[in-house]
């Protein structure tokens, strides 16, 4: 069974500061990871995603995420954080190993709340 | 190109009533996801339909159905509802057919609640 642990229910920094939300992950075989984001009464907004290659992933509005296998681990970054960028953030991941189909298991996501 | 459409976008029914969810995806996406999204257990698979056969199915029971036409468009049925069934319910669709790499584009969804 494939699943995902983000550790932090809310994470707090101030404008300008870099940002992480932390995304531990455990499947079978090799993981196909994602992180998406969503904004109050909208539905999940894909931000990046990890498949092969390169362990440093670049994604929209300028965040990034770093892929770590000997740790299990897919933390989202950003250099600098606005105030826009609050909101709920969740790492998904799917087994490759799962066959056919795009069934993902999601964390239980983690607020992130940007202040000036 | 239009995104994933869900209606209605809120819904408020009486237990036992039954409710039929629809959602129409990016147009050339073949793959249809449905999620539930509550506070306690945060988001959970469905099931998922491609080329109108279902592919996958999450653990709920069997009042929770859905189907997919032949132009994509995926609408999913909750019969006898339970307040525990009030939820945000998401719809996603996905342009890949197997591969499960590509990113699930999701809808706004509809908020379900049961009194």
């Amino acid at each position: 069974a494939q699943s995902v642990a983000q550790p932090e229910d809310q994470v707090n920094v101030a404008e300008g500061n870099p940002l992480t939300v932390k995304c531990t992950y455990s499947v079978s075989g090799n993981p196909y990871l994602f992180w998406y984001v969503q904004y109050p009464n909208r539905g999940l907004q894909f931000l990046l995603k990890y498949i092969t290659g390169d362990n440093l992933v670049k994604g929209s509005y300028g965040f990034e995420a770093e892929f770590n296998k000997s740790q299990t681990s897919f933390h989202l970054k950003k250099p600098s954080a606005l105030v826009s960028d609050s909101a709920l953030y969740f790492c998904a991941v799917r087994d490759k190993k799962g066959g056919g189909g795009n069934k993902l298991t999601f964390g239980t996501g983690t607020q992130l709340k940007v202040e000036l | 190109k239009a995104g994933v459409t869900q209606t209605p976008r809120y819904l408020i029914k009486t237990r036992g009533q039954q409710v039929t969810l629809s959602c129409s995806p990016i147009s050339g996406h073949r793959s249809v996801s449905w999620y539930q999204q509550t506070p306690g257990q945060g988001l959970q698979f469905l099931f998922e339909y491609f080329s109108e056969t279902q592919r996958n199915k999450g653990n709920f029971p069997g009042r929770f159905s859905g189907r997919q036409f032949s132009n994509s468009r995926s609408e999913m049925n909750v019969s006898t509802l339970e307040l525990g069934d009030s939820a945000l319910y998401l719809c996603a669709s996905s342009s890949r057919d197997a591969a499960g790499d590509s990113p699930l584009h999701f809808g706004n969804g509809t908020r379900l609640t049961v009194t």
